[in-house]
């Protein structure tokens, strides 16, 4: 069964420092996708990143990068130069390509954005 | 529409009524989810539809929760006789096909059973 471990639930961050949030997942898969979701107030899960267990390169979005390490089964979200924006929920999810279609999700970690 | 919508945005029903959550989601997007998210908590998976044909439904807490999706389209999951614990924000997700295609959410339906 596939597992997603956030260990941070809360993370405290000044405006305008990277931040990083810290996933690790476990899977018997050799074919899955890794996804960060960021969900403010308003609930709604809005997409960041993506990276594909096969990918060489780490994925980047803008000022959103994924520090995949597939030995060693991490997938860490970094955040430049955050924003007052950036304060939400954020969650780690990953995927099967193949069989069963589901996201599974982390517990998630609040970012607070501090001025 | 321009992207996945829900309605009510918010239900509060009283302990053992039935309940109907509704779904719409992007147009021409192939695959549905339904997930359960407990306060404070990450979404849980309860079902998931490929256009109307609902390929797994193991998420499902109890027979209790339905959800149809009959012309591959717009969803409904339907909760019979509410309990307390059924208490939690339901949000849909809609993706043009499976794999690495992403999940569009909606805003949720936050379900208050008093």
């Amino acid at each position: 069964a596939q597992k997603i471990t956030q260990t941070q639930p809360g993370m405290f961050v000044q405006e305008k420092e990277a931040v990083t949030l810290d996933c690790t997942y476990d899977t018997s898969d050799q074919s899955y996708g890794l996804f960060w979701y960021k969900q403010p107030s308003s609930g709604e899960m809005i997409f960041l990143i993506y990276q594909g267990s096969y990918d060489e390169q780490n994925a980047t979005e803008g000022r959103y990068s994924l520090n995949f390490q597939k030995a060693r089964k991490s997938a860490n979200l970094v955040i430049s130069a955050s924003q007052l924006g950036d304060s939400a929920m954020y969650f780690c999810a990953m995927r099967e390509i193949q069989g069963a279609q589901k996201l599974v999700f982390g517990q998630g970690t609040r970012l607070t954005i501090n001025p | 529409g321009a992207g996945v919508s829900q309605s009510p945005r918010y239900k509060v029903a009283k302990r053992g009524q039935d309940v109907a959550l509704r779904c719409d989601p992007i147009s021409g997007h192939v695959s549905l989810f339904w997930y359960q998210q407990a306060l404070g908590q990450g979404p849980e998976f309860l079902t998931y539809f490929q256009n109307e044909a609902q390929l797994d439904k193991s998420g499902l807490p109890s027979d209790r929760f339905f959800a149809e999706r009959p012309e591959g389209s717009v969803s409904t999951l339907k909760i019979q006789r509410t309990q307390q614990e059924d208490s939690a924000v339901y949000l849909c997700a809609s993706s043009l096909d499976g794999g690495n295609e992403k999940l569009f959410f909606g805003s949720g339906t936050q379900l208050s059973v008093l």
